[in-house]
């Protein structure tokens, strides 16, 4: 099993909205992502967490908040969000070994800021 | 800074044909990933090569990594419409995986 799930699948918020994106895997990785993906472009790194501790901050701006509860949950929480922000935002799982060092990704959640 | 680059960025071909896709890196990466992607979804893995010189094959796709693990080549032997996609090359360093630009394939009927 590689699943990783996202949810929702679609959100559209306002510029003063508060809302959270969800990210969840059973594969027992202990690395986790958030990637960010523009249409036709490849997806930019955003956070990734280690064993449940944040470990790279890509320079985020602070209206994207990452929060990883224990190691098979991974939220994004969201606020004041701009209209650039609109974009399809990844979530990926790392498994890691001597033969294999590979992400998995979920199926994205396409976020609209009006 | 773009430490992979893709090529070619753009390919539309006639269904049956063959073609390649270039992932190069002055970097050398642990490992190396292609995903393949739709439009509105997450990229979807087809390999991972992680030992310099390997082939590995997948129905038509034939996946290469370089002896110096630093580039690499995705080869598709008689194309079809569903091989149309963004293909995506990623090599790991660290705690980090680096993005090629993407290759946009159209497979006419």
């Amino acid at each position: 099993d590689t699943e990783v799930t996202q949810t929702p699948k679609h959100l559209v918020m306002g510029m003063t909205n508060k809302k959270s994106l969800k990210c969840e895997q059973h594969m027992g990785h202990r690395a986790m992502y958030w990637y960010k993906q523009k249409a036709k472009k490849p997806p930019e790194l955003m956070f990734v967490y280690s064993y449940e501790k944040l470990s790279i901050n890509e320079s985020v701006p602070s209206r994207f908040s990452p929060e990883c509860p224990n190691s098979s949950l991974l939220n994004l929480h969201l606020h004041a969000l701009q209209p650039e922000d609109s974009a399809l935002y990844l979530c990926a799982s790392r498994r890691q070994g001597s033969e294999t060092d590979t992400q998995y990704f979920g199926p994205g959640t396409r976020l609209t800021v009006l | 800074t773009q430490l992979l680059e893709q090529s070619p960025q753009f390919l539309s071909i006639q269904e049956g044909e063959n073609l390649t896709v270039y992932c190069n890196s002055s970097s050398v990466f642990s490992s190396l990933q292609w995903y393949r992607q739709e439009p509105g979804e997450g990229p979807v893995l087809l390999v991972t090569v992680v030992t310099g010189g390997e082939v590995k094959k997948l129905k038509r796709l034939t996946f290469q990594f370089g002896d110096a693990r630093k580039d690499s080549s995705l080869h598709i032997t008689a194309a079809q419409p569903g091989d149309t996609g963004l293909y995506l090359c990623a090599g790991a360093s660290f705690n980090k995986f680096y993005f090629g630009s993407g290759t946009k394939l159209n497979v006419k009927p």
